[in-house]
């Protein structure tokens, strides 16, 4: 079954620190794979997505993400937070179903601190 | 361009209530899906429409739940009666007709029964 973990329930990084989230995913085809947040009472915005091509992809607001299949990985990074880089991150993957869903993590808060 | 847009924004209902919540898509895509997120766990898929027609509604929870989506416009979906763990985000996402992967995600309406 397909499946996304992010370990870290919560993190917190000091302002202009760099930044790295988590996301494992358990899927058997080649995924499609996203990185959203969820500012304070926001929706969902797509940070990011990979479906194929270059593993280093780039996205909004500085962040980028790195596909790793022999890991089973997709981690968010930043190298230098801000305090509006306060947020819920989720991590998803897309899968065909003859239609098509988004199965999410269970998302990271980050807490940035002065 | 207007996103995908959700009403109410909030909901508060007694149990054995009835509620329904609307959608509307970013206008031209055929691909609206709804998700939700309770308690602070991870966002589920609900169900994909593509137009008027539901494609996959495997994350339909039960028979409480009613998605329609006449004309293949907005869609609404109708929680009747409505229980205590009903409460939780419901997302609406909605994705052009041959582009499943981009999903645009709405606001979420935020639902209480109390």
């Amino acid at each position: 079954a397909q499946s996304v973990t992010q370990p870290d329930i919560h993190i917190t990084v000091s302002e202009g620190a760099s930044l790295e989230l988590r996301c494992n995913y358990s899927y058997g085809a080649t995924p499609y794979l996203f990185w959203y947040v969820q500012s304070p009472g926001q929706g969902l915005q797509l940070l990011l997505k990979y479906f194929s091509g270059d593993t280093l992809v780039q996205g909004i607001k500085g962040f980028e993400a790195e596909f790793k299949r022999s890991q089973s990985s997709f981690n968010l990074r930043k190298p230098s937070v801000h305090w509006s880089d306060a947020a819920e991150y989720f991590c998803a993957v897309g899968v065909n179903t003859g239609g098509f869903k988004t199965i999410f993590g269970a998302g990271t808060r980050l807490f940035v601190k002065a | 361009e207007a996103g995908v847009t959700q009403f109410p924004s909030h909901s508060v209902i007694e149990k054995g209530q009835t509620v329904t919540l609307r959608c509307d898509p970013i206008s031209g895509h055929d691909n609206l899906y709804w998700y939700r997120r309770v308690m602070g766990k991870e966002i589920k898929f609900l169900l994909h429409f593509v137009k008027e027609s539901k494609q996959d509604e495997s994350g339909m929870p039960n028979n409480r739940f009613l998605a329609e989506r006449t004309g293949g416009t907005y869609s609404t979906l109708k929680v009747q009666p409505a229980e205590l763990e009903d409460s939780g985000v419901y997302f609406c996402a909605s994705s052009p007709r041959d582009n499943y992967n981009e999903q645009f995600f709405g606001p979420g309406t935020r639902l209480t029964v109390l």
